[in-house]
C-alpha cells in the first residue's frame, strides 16, 4: 500500500540555522507534492507544491526537492526564526487521483 | 473573516448519539472535503465533492455521510457515533484549475469530536 513518511520525533533546531524536514514515500508515483504548514489547533496551511518534473521550488526562506529516483523531498527553512515553529505535513498526489495522500507531519521546534 | 469556517468547534457526545458538523465557505470554491485527523497519523480523506451534484467516497468513508447543501455549504453526519471516530476533523476546500487536481487546499479551523 500506499506510505508516507515523515521523521515522527520533533526536530530541535537553533534560531538562525537552516532546518531540513524530510518527506519519504513508497509505492507511489506522485505527479505532485505539496507542504503544508499546521500550527496548534488550526487547520494546515498550504505553502508550497513541485511537480514530479521539478527538482527545486523555492518561496523566500524556504526550499523545497523532490528526488523521484529516491522517492524522497527535503523541504528547507533557511535563517530559521522560532516564529517558524510549527508541525509540517508533506502531502502527494497524482493526476488521475484527486485524493492527496498526506504524512503525518514533523514538528519543528526553534530555540531562540 | 476566515474563508473556511466549521461549526461547532469542540462537540463531546455520547455513543449512538447522530451528530453533524458543519462547514461553511466564501472562497468560491467547487471542490469541498472533509478529513479526519488522528495522532501519528496523516489527515484521511473521508468524502470530498466536485459541485453540489457530484459526492465520492473517500478512504474511510464508513460510518459517515454528507450533504452538499450549496456551493458554499459541505456538512459531514455520523449518524450512530461510536469511540474511535473521536478525532479531529477537518474542512477543507480547493479550486478547480486548469492544471486539474494539483490545486493548493484550504482549511478549516477544525472541529474537536470526542465520543464517549
Amino acid at each position: 500500500s500506499q506510505k508516507i513518511e515523515q521523521n515522527s520525533e520533533a526536530l530541535n533546531i537553533q534560531e538562525g540555522k537552516t532546518a531540513t524536514l524530510t518527506c519519504n514515500y513508497t509505492n507511489y508515483s506522485p505527479a505532485y507534492l505539496q507542504w503544508y504548514r499546521q500550527d496548534p489547533g488550526r487547520g494546515p496551511v498550504f505553502l508550497l507544491l513541485i511537480r514530479e518534473n521539478e527538482k527545486e521550488k523555492r518561496k523566500e526562506r524556504l526550499k523545497v526537492t523532490f528526488d523521484t529516483t529516491l522517492k524522497q523531498s527535503l523541504f528547507h527553512i533557511t535563517a530559521s526564526q522560532p516564529a517558524d515553529s510549527a508541525t509540517y505535513l508533506c502531502a502527494l498526489g497524482g493526476d488521475s487521483n484527486y485524493q492527496l495522500i498526506w504524512g503525518a507531519g514533523t514538528k519543528l521546534i526553534i530555540k531562540p | 473573516d476566515a474563508d473556511v469556517t466549521q461549526t461547532p468547534r469542540n462537540r463531546i457526545t455520547k455513543t449512538g448519539k447522530r451528530i453533524m458538523l458543519e462547514c461553511s465557505q466564501t472562497k468560491g470554491h467547487d471542490r469541498m472535503y472533509w478529513y479526519r485527523q488522528d495522532p501519528g497519523l496523516g489527515l484521511r480523506l473521508i468524502y470530498y465533492s466536485f459541485d453540489v451534484k457530484d459526492i465520492n467516497k473517500g478512504e474511510i468513508s464508513d460510518g459517515y455521510s454528507v450533504s452538499r447543501q450549496a456551493q458554499a455549504k459541505f456538512s459531514l453526519s455520523l449518524e450512530s457515533a461510536i469511540p474511535n471516530q473521536t478525532a479531529l476533523y477537518f474542512c477543507a476546500t480547493s479550486d478547480r484549475t486548469t492544471s486539474g487536481s494539483r490545486s493548493e487546499q484550504f482549511f478549516g479551523p477544525g472541529t474537536r469530536l470526542t465520543v464517549l
